[in-house]
């Protein structure tokens, strides 16, 4: 069964940082792509980041480049987000998702159960 | 960047009838090189993370109901289901994949009446 188990989460302040992790199993972490996606309270999902197998591809959103940095260690099938100078706009849920392929970006076909991040001023 | 818009925002079914809810993105996702339109929906229950219903528009993933049905191509498409059910009630969204950066839509939520 794949399991994907993110941690990291909570109230942090405003210009801080915070680094989350997801922690996956059920599957062959190391031959597919992964992403972080996040959901503002009562709002819509926007995709974050983006990371290839192999490290070699990653994107960012614009609202968070420069800022953010995905990384990920296939020896311990885990997913990471360093997450810099935050702000009130990045208060959400963090999913971590994974994709149907290696290194191009399509469908998310699981999902864990997300991790609050809260960015006080 | 890709633009995906949804319609409605919400609705209200009485149980056992249609729902219907449209995404438009702002340019074609259908490729040419093999014919196929980068289209996914999720389901999003209340307090859980989404759930893959279609990918490619149309293909129904493993375990989903048939009164699921997912359609269109080019720029327009449709999520309908044909006999609501009280578990069906939950946050729908369009995402496509054709280009980075990934886009979702704003999502509908499906509500019953």
């Amino acid at each position: 069964e794949v399991q994907l188990l993110e941690s990291g989460g909570g109230l942090v302040q405003s210009g801080r940082s915070l680094r989350l992790s997801c922690g996956a199993s059920g599957f062959n972490f190391h031959d597919y792509a992964m992403h972080w996606v996040r959901q503002a309270p009562g709002k819509g999902l926007e995709w974050v980041a983006s990371i290839s197998w192999n490290s070699d591809t990653i994107d960012y959103a614009d609202s968070v480049m420069g800022r953010f940095t995905i990384s990920r260690d296939n020896a311990k099938s885990s997913l990471y987000l360093q997450m810099h100078t935050l702000r009130g706009d990045d208060t959400a849920l963090y999913y971590c998702a994974k994709d149907i392929d290696s290194s191009r970006w399509h469908y998310l076909d699981y999902w864990g159960q997300g991790t609050l991040v809260t960015v006080s001023s | 960047d890709i633009v995906m818009t949804q319609s409605p925002d919400s609705l209200a079914v009485s149980l056992g009838e249609r729902a219907t809810i449209n995404c438009k993105s702002s340019q074609s996702l259908l490729k040419s090189s093999n014919n196929k339109n980068y289209l996914a929906w999720y389901q999003q229950k209340p307090g859980q993370p989404p759930k893959l219903l279609f990918y490619w528009a149309s293909t129904r993933e493993a375990g989903v109901p048939d009164r699921f049905s997912g359609s269109g191509s080019g720029t327009d498409f449709t999520l309908t289901i044909t006999s609501l059910q009280a578990e069906d009630v939950a946050l729908y969204s369009c995402q496509q994949y054709y280009s980075s950066p990934l886009t979702f839509g704003p999502g509908t939520k499906v509500d019953v009446e």
